[in-house]
């Protein structure tokens, strides 16, 4: 079956040190993979997509990684800070392009 | 405010009834999407619109759900006949449909059915 899976465990982290989230993938071929921020009841924030054929993509601390041999994707924030705590969300065209499929998103908490 | 907004922000209605969302997207978007959200879940796709057309309706989504976009504008959702399984946040997005570009959400309307 398709799958989207997300670290499952809140990750908790001292600020000013490098955040790592995983986002793994099995049977899509996906042509783009996005990444969103939501915070506690408010829609999901659009922070970075990335390309089949684009292996990292950088916007200020943060930096996107695309492997589509492993079929994984890893989102970092450098320099964490507590604003930065949330749920970051993955998400994957799928087939027709149209629409997004989504993982479960992981728990960041960045502690002062 | 030039981003995606949503009416209500919250419902509460009475297992049985209708309740019908507005969503105003950004307005030179030309797709509008409607995901349904539950505690600890991602986004769940529910419908796209590319300007007034339907283009994709989730075989998840029950006769009881009908979204429309006349004019290619705003987008109402309407849920019949309401359960309590529908209890749930319903988020709409716009995207101008462009390579390289995201879904831009409102901030969800929480429905509460009792």
């Amino acid at each position: 079956s398709q799958k989207i899976e997300q670290n499952s465990e809140a990750l908790n982290i001292q600020e000013g040190k490098t955040a790592t989230l995983t986002c793994n993938y099995t049977n899509y071929s996906p042509a783009y993979l996005q990444w969103y921020r939501q915070d506690p009841g408010r829609g999901p924030v659009f922070l970075l997509l990335i390309r089949e054929n684009e292996k990292e993509k950088r916007k200020e601390r943060l930096k996107v990684t695309f492997d589509t041999t492993l079929k994984q994707s890893l989102f970092h924030i450098t320099a964490s800070q507590p604003a930065d705590s949330a749920t970051y969300l993955c998400a994957l065209y799928a087939g027709n392009n149209r629409k997004l499929i989504w993982g479960l998103g992981t728990s960041l908490a960045v502690n002062p | 405010d030039t981003g995606v907004s949503q009416d209500p922000r919250h419902k509460i209605t009475k297992r049985g009834q209708n309740v019908t969302f507005r969503c105003d997207p950004i307005s030179e978007h030309n797709r509008l999407y409607w995901y349904r959200q539950t505690l600890g879940q991602g986004p769940e796709f529910l419908t796209y619109f590319q300007n007034e057309a339907q283009l994709e309706k989730s075989r998840l989504l029950s006769d009881r759900f009908s979204a429309e976009r006349p004019k290619g504008s705003f987008s109402t959702l309407e849920i019949q006949r309401t359960e309590q399984g529908d209890s749930a946040m319903y988020l709409c997005a716009s995207s101008p449909g462009l390579a390289g570009v995201g879904q831009f959400f409102g901030p969800g309307t929480r429905l509460t059915v009792l």
